[in-house]
């Protein structure tokens, strides 16, 4: 069965600085597919990026990058630029492709504290 | 961009009572829908997958004779927490993704529901 770890249950960064999330996974799948949700104080699931497994690029959304490494199965997220609405909870996901019909299989979340 | 929308958004019962929470895609059809539970301070659960015109598919440990699931039509699907307790109280989410499960297309999320019973 697959997994999603996340390692740091809590994280801070300074308004304007940058820092990374770190998410790792196992499978025994070849593809799949990423993904990194913020849940803000209103609990609304936003979809902040996403990365297909067999693309080697690694993903980009305006100030939110991530680091995809499919031989060590990691899949950290990196926030540049830090303003006060990134605080929430990050949430890495995982989705397959055979027949699971498409569950997303979340870890534990990041809470991100961002100070001013 | 494709937008779920999950009613209600917070209600509060008696014990005994059955609730309905709807969860549905506005601008796409949805052959599956998924039906998560969430804990304060922790992650989404996945408690079943609803697929449109045939039977729910139950998550290990989750009764499916408490949570009932309706997945009537391409858009529209519903969970029924029937006589509901105070242990039932939590925050359920529903997403939704387009028809075909190959396909890159994300889960989109509705908004949750807050459920207390007292």
């Amino acid at each position: 069965a697959q997994t999603v770890t996340q390692s740091q249950p809590e994280m801070s960064v300074q308004e304007a600085e940058t820092v990374t999330l770190s998410c790792t996974y196992d499978t025994s799948e070849s593809d799949y597919y990423l993904f990194w949700y913020k849940q803000p104080p209103s609990r609304q699931m936003i979809l902040v990026i996403r990365q297909e497994a067999y693309k080697q690029q690694n993903a980009t959304e305006n100030r939110f990058s991530v680091n995809f490494q499919k031989a060590a199965k990691s899949f950290s997220l990196k926030i540049s630029d830090s303003q006060l609405g990134d605080a929430a909870m990050y949430f890495c996901a995982y989705r397959g492709i055979g027949g699971s019909q498409g569950n997303l299989i979340f870890g534990k979340g990041t809470k991100l504290s961002v100070k001013p | 961009g494709a937008v779920v929308s999950q009613h209600p958004s917070w209600v509060i019962c008696k014990s005994g009572t059955s609730v309905k929470i709807e969860c549905r895609s506005l601008d796409f059809q949805a052959t599956t829908m998924f039906w998560y539970r969430q804990f304060p301070k922790q992650s989404l659960m996945l408690m079943a997958t609803s697929n449109e015109g045939s039977k729910a598919t139950y998550e290990q440990g989750v009764e499916k004779d408490k949570f009932l699931i309706n997945h009537a039509s391409l858009t529209l699907s519903t969970l029924t927490v029937t006589s509901a307790h105070p242990e039932d109280s939590s925050f359920y989410i529903c997403s939704a993704r387009r028809t075909n499960p190959l396909s890159n297309q994300p889960q989109h999320f509705g908004d949750g529901t807050r459920l207390s019973i007292l």
